[in-house]
C-alpha cells in the first residue's frame, strides 16, 4: 500500500529565505507526482506535475525534482514571501487513473 | 487552467438529514471525478472515484450506502451524505480530470452537522 510522507510538518522562514520541502513514498512504482498548495479553507492548486520519466519540473520560483528509485521528491522554493504562506501538499498516483494518495502536508510560513 | 466549482461552499445540518454536493467541471468534459475529505489538519483523503454512466468506486472503509455518489454527465458529478452524523462534519473536495492528466480541484465544501 503506498504511503506518502511529508517533511517537516511545519516550516517558519524569514522573507528572502530559499527553501526545500521534502516528501517520500513507499512505493517507487509510481506514474507521477504532484506538488499542490492549499490556502486556509480552501481548494487545491496544481503547483507542479512529474510524470515517472521527468526528473524535475520548473516553474517561476519553484523547482520540483524526483527521484524515483529512492521514493523521494522536493520542492525547492526560491526567494520566499509572505504570499507563499499555505499549506503545500505532495501527491503521488500509481496508475493512469488517476487515483491520487496525498502527504500530510507542510505548512509554511514566510514571516515579512 | 480548467475550473472546477463545488455547490454549495458550506452547508450546516441537523443530524439525520441528507446533503447534497454538486462538483461541475465548468469549461471541459471530465470523464472521472474524484471524492476527497479532508479533517482538521490533516491531508486529503480519497473517498471514491466516480466516472460518467457508472457506478462510483470506493475506497476501503468507505460507506457506499452513506456516501451516495451520481456521475450523470460530463461535468457533474453529486455526493449525497445521507443520515448525517457530527462525525460526518469534514471538508469535503471533488476534483476532475481527462484519462493520464491532472486533477483540477473544487474550492471545497465544509459541511457541518450539529
Amino acid at each position: 500500500k503506498q504511503e506518502v510522507t511529508q517533511i517537516p510538518a511545519a516550516l517558519s522562514v524569514p522573507e528572502g529565505e530559499n527553501l526545500v520541502l521534502n516528501c517520500s513514498f513507499t512505493d517507487s512504482a509510481i506514474y507521477n507526482l504532484q506538488w499542490f498548495r492549499q490556502d486556509p479553507g480552501k481548494g487545491l492548486t496544481s503547483l507542479l506535475l512529474i510524470q515517472s520519466s521527468q526528473r524535475e519540473q520548473t516553474s517561476g520560483r519553484l523547482n520540483a525534482s524526483l527521484d524515483k528509485s529512492s521514493g523521494r521528491s522536493t520542492l525547492y522554493i526560491a526567494a520566499s514571501q509572505p504570499g507563499d504562506s499555505a499549506t503545500y501538499l505532495c501527491a503521488v498516483s500509481s496508475g493512469n487513473t488517476g487515483k491520487l494518495i496525498f502527504g500530510q502536508g507542510t505548512t509554511l510560513q514566510v514571516k515579512p | 487552467g480548467a475550473v472546477v466549482s463545488q455547490h454549495p461552499s458550506w452547508v450546516i445540518c441537523k443530524s439525520g438529514t441528507s446533503v447534497k454536493i454538486e462538483c461541475r467541471s465548468l469549461d471541459f468534459q471530465a470523464t472521472t471525478m474524484f471524492w476527497y475529505r479532508q479533517f482538521p489538519k490533516q491531508s486529503l483523503m480519497l473517498m471514491a472515484t466516480s466516472n460518467e454512466g457508472s457506478k462510483a468506486t470506493y475506497e476501503q472503509g468507505v460507506e457506499k450506502d452513506k456516501f451516495l455518489i451520481n456521475h450523470a454527465s460530463l461535468t457533474l458529478s453529486t455526493l449525497t451524505v445521507t443520515s448525517a452524523h457530527p462525525e460526518d462534519s469534514s471538508f469535503y473536495i471533488c476534483s476532475a480530470s481527462l484519462p493520464g492528466e491532472t486533477q483540477y480541484f473544487g474550492p471545497g465544501t465544509r459541511l457541518l452537522v450539529l
